[in-house]
């Protein structure tokens, strides 16, 4: 099983500045790597996949980038609604995976 | 447009038995490959179980293995899992969600159904 790990757990960061997540993997998963953004009570939402692409009507302040086992989650500059939890999935191999998520905090 | 609506969630004693339904809309439901994902509260995503756009390939997470079944009915756009010797671990929101491409599996998920709460308490 791939294991996926997120840091930080929890990042502040103020409206405006850029926040980067971490995903690493416990083994390579190529570029099949998944983001998904979650907002408290809703469902996940798909943003990057093949670690790079957003996904249909995400925003270009998204961006994806990685290989192998070490990814990250970038976004240019803050908006009020982006602040959620962050997820990463592997679908490179059974099982699918994902993190445990990294919580953006305005700060 | 892509909808996935579940249900069949409930509050259930340790031991037995639940069956959630997804049905779904707005696409080709035959062709896609379709998913359950569950969420603790409070906790992260956990994949549950895969099914491909025919029925024919099935996958499981090890800690729902022999508990759980997945199974779809292409002329009612259901989705269904059966849910056998639940345990309190099993505590959480059960999405179904849909797979990014179609005639195969394992890939994203950009749709995802609101969810139905499954609580296994005494």
């Amino acid at each position: 099983e791939r294991v996926m790990t997120q840091s930080p757990v929890t990042l502040s960061v103020s409206p405006g500045e850029r926040a980067t997540l971490s995903c690493r993997a416990s083994q390579s998963v190529g570029t099949n790597l998944a983001w998904y953004q979650q907002k408290p009570g809703q469902t996940p939402r798909l943003l990057i996949y093949s670690a790079s692409t957003r996904a249909t009507g995400i925003p270009d302040r998204f961006s994806g980038r990685g290989s192998g086992t070490e990814f990250t989650l970038t976004i240019s500059s803050l908006q009020s609604e982006d602040f959620a939890v962050y997820y990463c999935q592997q679908y490179n191999n059974w099982p699918l995976t994902f993190g445990g998520g990294t919580k953006v905090e305005i700060k | 447009q892509v909808q996935l609506v579940e249900s069949g969630g409930g509050v259930v004693q340790p031991g037995t038995s639940l069956r959630l339904s997804c049905v779904a809309s707005g696409f080709t439901f035959h062709s896609y490959a379709l998913y359950w994902v569950r969420q603790a509260p409070g906790k992260g995503l956990e994949w549950v179980a895969v099914i491909s756009y025919d029925g024919g390939i099935k996958y499981y997470a090890d800690s729902v293995e022999g508990r759980f079944t997945i199974s779809r009915d292409n002329s009612k756009n259901t989705l269904y899992l059966q849910m056998n010797s639940l345990r309190p671990d099993d505590t959480a929101m059960y999405y179904c969600a849909r797979d990014q491409r179609d005639y195969s599996y394992g890939y994203p998920l950009p749709y995802w159904g609101q969810g139905t709460l499954v609580t296994v308490s005494s």
